[in-house]
């Protein structure tokens, strides 16, 4: 069974730029979070999505960033514009029902690079 | 609000020592707690996890972590490290009194192990 995936693995744009980060959850899970690492600081909470619907978005930074998660398979996080402060690894965690299981597995991650 | 602290950032070890990294958590409510590790150019996995029962959880590869209600603690230890274990671990806790299912980490711990 394949893991999460995350598309790029890597990128690097200039400030003002508009990035699409893309993740893959693991087939048949209904929950999809995501979450970001900034340099030198904790993994924090961005979002969670239960199929298609926005469960919980209490961590998003700002309106220039936008989540989706059309038909309730794979999810984009758009961030435009882009600034300097945006820049980490941005991860990617999918589960099952949250009643059985709690265990989040994670993607490898995109590493975002704003010059 | 609730946090994760990792007291350690980093841990250097020699190989065959034990190790204990630390992690507490700031709330004493009902919590699942999760311990990922991150080696070098891959995405987070999980190593062990806390949800109900004994208090004394193992990992497959010879980790075990003990949750401390009373210390709001969950620290992590391996009697003999390998090399292979160099990687950067999180702790990571579910306040559950909080109807999402996020996850708040602590800022990681990395873990150097010397021949």
């Amino acid at each position: 069974e394949a893991g999460v995936t995350q598309f790029p693995s890597h990128s690097v744009i200039e400030k003002g730029q508009t990035v699409t980060l893309r993740c893959d959850p693991i087939s048949g899970h209904d929950n999809l979070y995501w979450y970001r690492r900034v340099m030198g600081k904790e993994i924090k909470f961005l979002l969670h999505f239960v199929k298609e619907s926005k469960q919980d978005e209490s961590g998003m930074p700002n309106n220039r960033f936008l989540a989706e998660r059309t038909g309730g398979t794979y999810s984009t996080l758009k961030v435009q514009p882009a600034e300097l402060e945006d820049s980490g690894v941005y991860f990617c965690a999918s589960s099952q029902d949250r009643r059985t299981t709690y265990e989040q597995y994670f993607g490898p991650g995109t590493r975002l690079t704003v010059t | 609000a609730q946090s994760v602290t990792q007291l350690d950032s980093q841990v250097p070890v020699f190989e065959e020592a034990p190790v204990e990294l630390r992690c507490n958590y700031s709330s004493s409510v009902s919590v699942y707690l999760f311990w990922y590790v991150q080696y070098p150019n891959q995405g987070l996995q999980l190593l062990l996890k806390y949800l109900s029962g004994s208090t004394l959880v193992e990992s497959i590869n010879g980790f075990e972590a003990e949750f401390n209600k009373s210390q709001t603690s969950f620290h992590l230890r391996k009697p003999s490290v390998h090399i292979s274990d160099t990687a950067e671990y999180f702790c990571a806790v579910r306040f559950t009194h909080n109807a999402g299912n996020m996850l708040t980490f602590g800022g990681g711990t990395r873990l150097m192990v010397k021949p």
